[in-house]
C-alpha cells in the first residue's frame, strides 16, 4: 500500500511564486489534513477536509487555499510565496472518527 | 481551545532503561489521542490509539494509558533501545481536527 503520497519531497521557491503541493491518498479515506511543523511549534493545521466537496481553514490557512480534487486528492496551494511559508508540510488521512490518522513523508519548502 | 503539552521536551536515558512520556491536555471532549514516532526528516508514524473510552493500549514494549478526565496520558516504554531514539508526539482527536504536542525527543544511549 502506496498510504499517503506528497509531491514534491523539496522545493526551492523565491518570494512571489506561487506552487502548489499534491497529495494523494489510497485507503479511501473520507478526511484529509494538511499541516506545517515548525521548530519549537509542534504541527499546525493549516486547512482540512471533513469529506469529498469540503473544506475548512484550521490554525494557520493565511496565506494558502485548497482544493478537494476528489475523494483520493488534496492539494495545497501557495498563491504567493513569503519567507514566514519556509516549513516542512504534511498532508495527512484519516476514515471515520476515532480511527487512526497517516501521514504522508513531508514536503520541505524553502522560500528565499 | 485545545492545547496540548509534552514534558520532557527532550530525555536521554542509558539502554535498557524503562522510561515514561507524559502528555497533557486541556480539554477531555476527545475521541481518542494518539502517540506518535518521528524519525529525522521523515514523517509520523502512528504508535498507539487509545479511545476515549479506553484506559490503555499495548504493542510490545510500549504502553500507553489514558485518564480523560485529568487531561493526561503516559507513554511507557520498557527496555529501551537505541533503535528508538526519535522524537514522540502525541495528539487528540476532537472530531473535526488534532491538536499535537511538541513533542519529546528521546536519545537512548548504547
Amino acid at each position: 500500500n502506496a498510504g499517503v503520497t506528497q509531491t514534491p519531497k523539496f522545493q526551492v521557491l523565491k518570494t512571489g511564486q506561487s506552487m502548489t503541493l499534491q497529495c494523494a491518498q489510497d485507503m479511501n479515506h473520507n478526511s484529509m489534513y494538511w499541516y506545517r511543523q515548525d521548530p519549537g511549534m509542534g504541527l499546525r493545521l493549516i486547512y482540512y477536509s471533513a469529506s469529498e466537496g469540503t473544506t475548512d481553514k484550521g490554525e494557520v490557512p493565511n496565506g494558502y487555499n485548497v482544493s478537494r480534487l476528489n475523494k483520493r486528492e488534496f492539494s495545497l496551494r501557495l498563491e504567493s510565496a513569503a519567507p514566514s511559508q519556509t516549513s516542512v508540510y504534511f498532508c495527512a488521512s484519516k476514515g471515520f472518527s476515532g480511527n487512526t490518522i497517516y501521514f504522508g513523508e513531508g514536503s520541505w519548502l524553502t522560500v528565499v | 481551545k485545545q492545547e496540548v503539552t509534552q514534558i520532557p521536551a527532550a530525555l536521554s536515558v542509558p539502554e535498557g532503561e524503562n522510561l515514561v512520556l507524559n502528555c497533557s491536555f486541556t480539554d477531555s471532549a476527545i475521541y481518542n489521542l494518539q502517540w506518535f514516532r518521528q524519525d529525522p526528516g521523515k514523517g509520523l508514524t502512528s504508535l498507539l490509539l487509545i479511545q476515549s473510552s479506553q484506559r490503555e493500549q499495548t504493542s510490545g514494549r510500549l504502553n500507553a494509558s489514558l485518564d480523560k478526565s485529568s487531561g493526561r496520558s503516559t507513554l511507557y516504554i520498557a527496555a529501551s533501545q537505541p533503535g528508538d531514539s526519535a522524537t514522540y508526539l502525541c495528539a487528540v482527536d476532537t472530531g473535526n481536527q488534532f491538536y499535537f504536542g511538541t513533542g519529546t525527543s528521546l536519545t537512548v544511549i548504547p
